[in-house]
């Protein structure tokens, strides 16, 4: 079957670093998404990875390694705005997309 | 970049009503669209892929006569919830992708459907 883990939720102080990880298991890989969504939004693209190796947008960096099923989403100087679920998602064979159940960050002041 | 409507944004109904909901690509033409659903404190959940003029594709599990879905043109898909129930309340996410790039989906704001 087609799996994708990430952690429920995660806690982390203003201004610093945090680390979400995703492990996957799918039929074929296209690729992998992160998406970050407010309460009561629709999900917003944050980066797109398909080989390996670290992608850097600004304060948000995006690292997959293909062999180990595995992906990370870093986030830098952390802001209260950061406060939202992230969601990794991965392209399968059929270029559609399996999430994950979201990871909940909390930034605490 | 991509932007995709959906409306409306929120909707009270009573049970046993029927509601649309229409999901627009507003500057690109969507070959293909996707409903989802989201429960709250849980992840999306795609309930079918709808291809331009011909019939959807439904998830397993989601019931294709309670959730009609029409992809009529290029630009506009449309999903109905028939005979709501209040089970039915969710918050539905479309979603848009373009033929010639299909690394990525462009979401709609989403629907909040309440039935009473």
């Amino acid at each position: 079957g087609q799996n994708i883990d990430q952690p429920t939720e995660m806690t982390a102080t203003e201004g610093a670093i945090v680390q979400i990880n995703c492990t996957y298991q799918t039929s074929g890989f296209n690729g992998l998404f992160w998406y970050q969504q407010h309460a009561g939004e629709a999900p917003t693209f944050l980066s797109y990875n398909v080989l390996d190796g670290l992608e850097e947008k600004g304060r948000f960096s995006s690292f997959l390694s293909r062999s180990k099923g595995y992906s990370y989403l870093l986030l830098k100087e952390l802001q209260m705005k950061d406060s939202a679920s992230y969601l990794c998602a991965v392209s399968d064979s059929n270029y559609q997309l399996i999430w994950g159940a979201g990871t909940k960050l909390i930034i605490k002041p | 970049g991509a932007v995709v409507s959906q409306h409306p944004s929120w909707v009270i109904c009573k049970s046993g009503t029927s509601v649309k909901i229409e999901c627009r690509s507003l500057d690109f033409q969507a070959t293909t669209m996707f409903w989802y659903r989201q429960f709250p404190k849980q992840s999306l959940m795609l309930m079918a892929t709808s291809n331009e003029g011909s019939k959807a594709t439904y998830e397993q599990g989601v019931e294709k006569d309670k959730f009609l879905i029409n992809h009529a043109s290029l630009t506009l898909s449309t999903l109905t919830v028939t005979s709501a129930h209040p089970e039915d309340s969710s918050f539905y996410i479309c979603s848009a992708r373009e033929d010639r790039d299909f690394h990525e989906q462009y979401f709609g704001p989403g629907t909040r459907l309440t039935v009473t």
